[in-house]
């Protein structure tokens, strides 16, 4: 069973870039079945996909937050990466990883999620 | 742009009672691609259902979907203490903005 762990600092101050890696385990990064997605979650609201990358490194933004996103995947590393640039407190969100299933977009497996708050 | 409408916002009940949910969107796509998370506190969401009506691995039988076009209903038959969560239905990387179950 396919397992994802987020990491990266848990603070960053406005202006500065985001950065997060998520370390898969239980499979391969290079399965043809999956696209590799963040998702992330403001507290006290609603989920919204930031983007998504297949192991090709094929990628895929949500157009509201395209200009300050960049996912990448390392596949001898058997991981992959966000960075979001220029943020601001609107980014302070739970995000997470996920395994999106190739063809029928589902999110199916999540990692645990790590909180990141931007914060001077 | 796939815009999902989730209703009610919010949905009080007492265990055992019948819960429905319910999720529009805003264009009729195929249902192959309609699923259904469930959310605890400090949790990542869980796949319930997939593909309008299948229930994904290990889910109980009391949580069952159905719909197709642009309405799609996720129903849990009999709420179980631990079914009281937020509840997501998502269409490609659109999700809808979650109804929460609360313990009346």
């Amino acid at each position: 069973q396919l397992q994802l762990q987020e990491s990266g600092p848990g603070l960053v101050k406005p202006s500065e870039t985001l950065s997060l890696t998520c370390t898969v385990s239980g499979g391969s990064i290079s399965n043809s079945n999956y696209y590799w997605g963040w998702i992330r979650q403001p507290p006290g609201k609603g989920l919204e996909w930031i983007g998504s990358i297949y192991y090709t490194g094929n990628t895929y933004y949500n157009p509201s937050l395209k200009s300050r996103v960049t996912i990448s995947v390392d596949t001898s590393k058997n991981h992959f990466s966000l960075r979001l640039s220029s943020v601001t407190a609107a980014d302070t969100a739970v995000y997470y990883c996920a395994t999106i299933r190739a063809g029928i977009h589902l999110f199916d497996y999540w990692g645990q999620g790590t909180l990141v708050t931007v914060s001077s | 742009e796939i815009v999902l409408t989730q209703s009610p916002g919010t949905l009080s009940l007492s265990p055992g009672e019948r819960a429905t949910l319910s999720c529009r969107a805003s264009q009729s796509l195929s249902s192959s691609y309609l699923a259904w998370y469930q959310q605890k506190p400090g949790q990542a969401p869980r796949l319930l259902i997939y593909s309008a009506s299948s229930r994904a691995t290990g889910i109980p039988d009391r949580f069952s979907g159905s719909g197709s076009g642009t309405d799609f209903t996720l129903t849990i038959s009999r709420l179980e203490p631990e079914d009281f969560a937020v509840y997501y239905c998502q269409q490609y990387e659109a999700f809808g903005q979650g109804t929460k179950v609360e313990i009346k």
